[in-house]
């Protein structure tokens, strides 16, 4: 069974450090990977689409790397601002089950004026 | 476009009570989801649908049942709620391709 795991689970940051998010999962057949962003009492936002086949993908001040062979993600986000502050979450989608995903816990972020 | 839309957006419940979360979205998807999610955990889902007509199980769905009314909506029903079904639940849609797009959330509490 596959299981998706975030490290931290609760992060706090001045203004405009760069940042790493964690995500590692135990099952290395994966059709893609993908950052959520959750913000309180909101639904997801899709940030990135990591397909199996790809090593990162970038959008703005964010960029997600893939290792697919170690089980492991990050997602960088450059010059943090407090607009950032939200929930982080990573789902994988395995290899042979449709379009379901496995999200891990999630990582809180609050980035401080 | 609305996207996804879920209601009820809060609901409280008695042990015991029924009711019907509905989701209907706009976007001419065939694959719909329905996911909880619990205090410090990632969603979790209940049940999908990846086309109009069927359902299948997805990691936790004892307690409830959906319906997939046609190609816009997809429901969910508790028949006799447990305080253990108080979470957030995420209705999503999505092709069979893409990400997936998720509504605002129905929040329940059940005493």
């Amino acid at each position: 069974k596959q299981e998706v795991t975030q490290i931290p689970a609760a992060l706090s940051v001045p203004e405009g450090e760069n940042l790493v998010l964690n995500c590692s999962f135990t099952d290395s057949a994966i059709y893609n990977l993908q950052w959520f962003r959750q913000d309180p009492g909101k639904g997801l936002t899709s940030l990135l689409l990591i397909q199996s086949s790809q090593r990162e993908q970038t959008s703005g001040r964010l960029n997600a790397s893939l290792d697919k062979s170690s089980g492991r993600s990050t997602l960088y986000i450059a010059a943090s601002q407090p607009g950032d502050s939200a929930t982080y979450l990573c789902a994988v989608r395995p290899d042979n089950a449709g379009n379901m995903l496995t999200f891990g816990g999630g990582t809180r972020l609050m980035v401080k004026p | 476009n609305a996207g996804v839309t879920q209601t009820p957006k809060f609901q409280v419940l008695k042990t015991g009570q029924s009711m019907t979360l509905q989701c209907a979205q706009d976007m001419n998807h065939n694959s719909m989801y329905w996911y909880r999610q619990d205090p410090g955990m990632g969603l979790r889902l209940i049940y999908y649908s990846a086309s109009e007509g069927t359902t299948d199980k997805g990691e936790v769905p004892n307690g409830y049942n959906v319906s997939r009314l046609n190609k816009r909506e997809f429901s969910l029903r508790l028949e006799s709620a447990a305080p253990s079904q108080t979470s957030v639940y995420f209705c999503a849609s999505s092709t069979h391709t893409d990400t997936q797009y998720f509504g605002p959330g129905t929040r329940l509490t059940v005493l």
